[in-house]
C-alpha cells in the first residue's frame, strides 16, 4: 500500500500571506505528483503537477518537489479568502493507472 | 461541452436496496475510476477500469460492482452487501500527456 502523508490540519493564515502544504510519500518510484483543491461539498479540482525535481509555478502557486527526500509541497503567495479549501495531495508510479490520495490539509485564509 | 457528468446529484435509499450512480465522459478517455470519500478523509479507491468491458477492484470494491460496455460511461452499484454506503461518491477519468486525473461534480449518497 504506498502511503501519502499530509501535515495534519486544519491550517490557518492571514490574508495576503503564504500558505505552506507538505506532503511526503512512501514509494519511491513515484514520478508524478498533483495537488488538488477541493471546496466543501464539491469534487477536487486539479491545480497543480509537477513531475521533476525543483520548483514548479503558476500564478500564486508553487509546487516543489525533491524525489530523494520524497517530499512534494504547495506554497500559495498572497493568500486570498477564495484560497480557503481542502489541500490534496495525489503521486502516481511510473506506468500505474492509479494515484495514492493523502488525507487532505484544510486550509482557511481569513480576512 | 466536454467534461464528466455524474448523477444523481444527491441520492437516498433505504437500507437493503441496491443502487446505481451513473458516471459519462465525452473526453474520449479510456480509463475511469470510482472513489469513495468520506467525511475528512481522503479518497479511496473503489474500482477502475482502464479499457471498455475490463475493470479492476481498487482498495474497498467490497459491496460495489461496476460494468463498463462503453468508452464513454462506467456505473457504479452500489449493493446492500455494503454495510456503510453513506459517503460522496466521485467518478474520474485520466486523460492528457501525462495522465493527469480529472473528477466529477460527484453523487453524495444517504442511506436511511
Amino acid at each position: 500500500q504506498k502511503e501519502v502523508e499530509q501535515n495534519s490540519g486544519p491550517l490557518s493564515v492571514p490574508e495576503g500571506a503564504i500558505a505552506s502544504l507538505n506532503c511526503t510519500y512512501s514509494d519511491r518510484v513515484s514520478q508524478s505528483f498533483f495537488w488538488y483543491r477541493q471546496y466543501s461539498g464539491k469534487s477536487p479540482e486539479l491545480i497543480m503537477s509537477i513531475y521533476s525535481n525543483g520548483d514548479k509555478e503558476d500564478g500564486r502557486f508553487t509546487a516543489q518537489l525533491n524525489k530523494a527526500s520524497q517530499y512534494v509541497s504547495l506554497l500559495i503567495r498572497d493568500s486570498q479568502p477564495s484560497d480557503s479549501a481542502t489541500y490534496l495531495c495525489a503521486v502516481k508510479s511510473s506506468g500505474d493507472y492509479k494515484l495514492s490520495f493523502g488525507a487532505g490539509t484544510t486550509v482557511t485564509v481569513r480576512a | 461541452d466536454g467534461g464528466i457528468t455524474q448523477s444523481p446529484k444527491y441520492l437516498f435509499r433505504k437500507e437493503g436496496q441496491n443502487v446505481t450512480l451513473s458516471c459519462e465522459q465525452n473526453l474520449n478517455h479510456d480509463a475511469m475510476y470510482w472513489y469513495r470519500q468520506d467525511p475528512g478523509q481522503g479518497l479511496r479507491l473503489i474500482y477502475y477500469s482502464q479499457i471498455v468491458n475490463d475493470f479492476q477492484k481498487g482498495d474497498i470494491a467490497e459491496g460495489y460492482s461496476v460494468s463498463r460496455e462503453k468508452k464513454e460511461s462506467f456505473p457504479l452499484t452500489v449493493t446492500s452487501a455494503q454495510k456503510n454506503p453513506t459517503a460522496f461518491y466521485l467518478c474520474a477519468t485520466t486523460g492528457g500527456l501525462y495522465n493527469e486525473q480529472f473528477f466529477g461534480p460527484g453523487t453524495r449518497l444517504t442511506v436511511l
